[in-house]
């Protein structure tokens, strides 16, 4: 069964902090990986994406790792700032063909000052 | 920039009322497509449409229903809306690429029955 899993559900960090946020799939055939930040009452914005010859992929303060041997995926966020805080959503899309792709349920991300 | 926009931030309804959300995209998408989201839940995928007058069901259709005659325009109906379905909606579109395209959504529609 095609399957999104992030982990932790959610994190509460100092303002200035590191930290690194998991995902785990199951989904097969893979195609690609996208984490997504989504603000409080807004729609999901992707940050990256990164497809299976890609195992780093930096965007300003944001860096996703995969690993595609063990199906994991990473988003490390350096120096934290308050407008990080949101959820960030994990989303693997198969390459079936067809239209297929699944959605973690997020890591809520709390920066503290 | 890409711009996808609902009509409704916020609806209150009543059970057994029919709800309308309407969602435009001024990107000249091809695909286009409804999720719900609940807390604790990844987003779902209600309907999708390929293309004017297409449409998918998605993983969770039951109880909804939508409309493609315009191409920028794509509409998610409730026949008769039920306390289980008070959810955030969002729409979204993408260019016509296989599963490889970002998805660019718009800000989403909290619905609230009643």
């Amino acid at each position: 069964k095609n399957q999104v899993e992030q982990s932790p559900q959610s994190l509460i960090i100092l303002e200035g902090k590191n930290c690194t946020l998991q995902c785990n799939y199951t989904v097969s055939p893979f195609s690609n990986l996208r984490w997504y930040k989504q603000d409080t009452g807004r729609g999901p914005v992707s940050l990256t994406i990164m497809t299976f010859s890609e195992n780093t992929k930096s965007n300003g303060r944001y860096t996703a790792t995969l690993d595609a041997d063990t199906k994991q995926s990473s988003l490390h966020i350096t120096a934290s700032q308050l407008s990080d805080s949101a959820s960030y959503i994990c989303v693997v899309s198969a390459n079936t063909g067809g239209f297929k792709t699944i959605f973690g349920a997020g890591t809520r991300l709390f920066v503290k000052a | 920039d890409v711009k996808v926009t609902q009509s409704s931030r916020y609806l209150v309804k009543r059970t057994g009322e029919k709800v309308f959300l309407e969602c435009v995209q001024d990107m000249d998408h091809e695909n286009m497509f409804w999720y719900r989201q609940d807390p604790g839940l990844g987003l779902r995928l209600i309907y999708f449409s390929y293309d004017v007058k297409m449409k998918e069901k998605g993983d969770i259709p039951e109880g909804y229903s939508v409309s493609r005659e315009k191409k920028e325009r794509f509409s998610l109906i409730l026949e008769s809306a039920s306390t289980n379905q008070t959810s955030m909606y969002l729409c979204a579109s993408r260019r016509f690429e296989l599963n490889t395209g970002e998805l660019f959504f718009g800000e989403g529609s909290r619905l609230t029955v009643l």
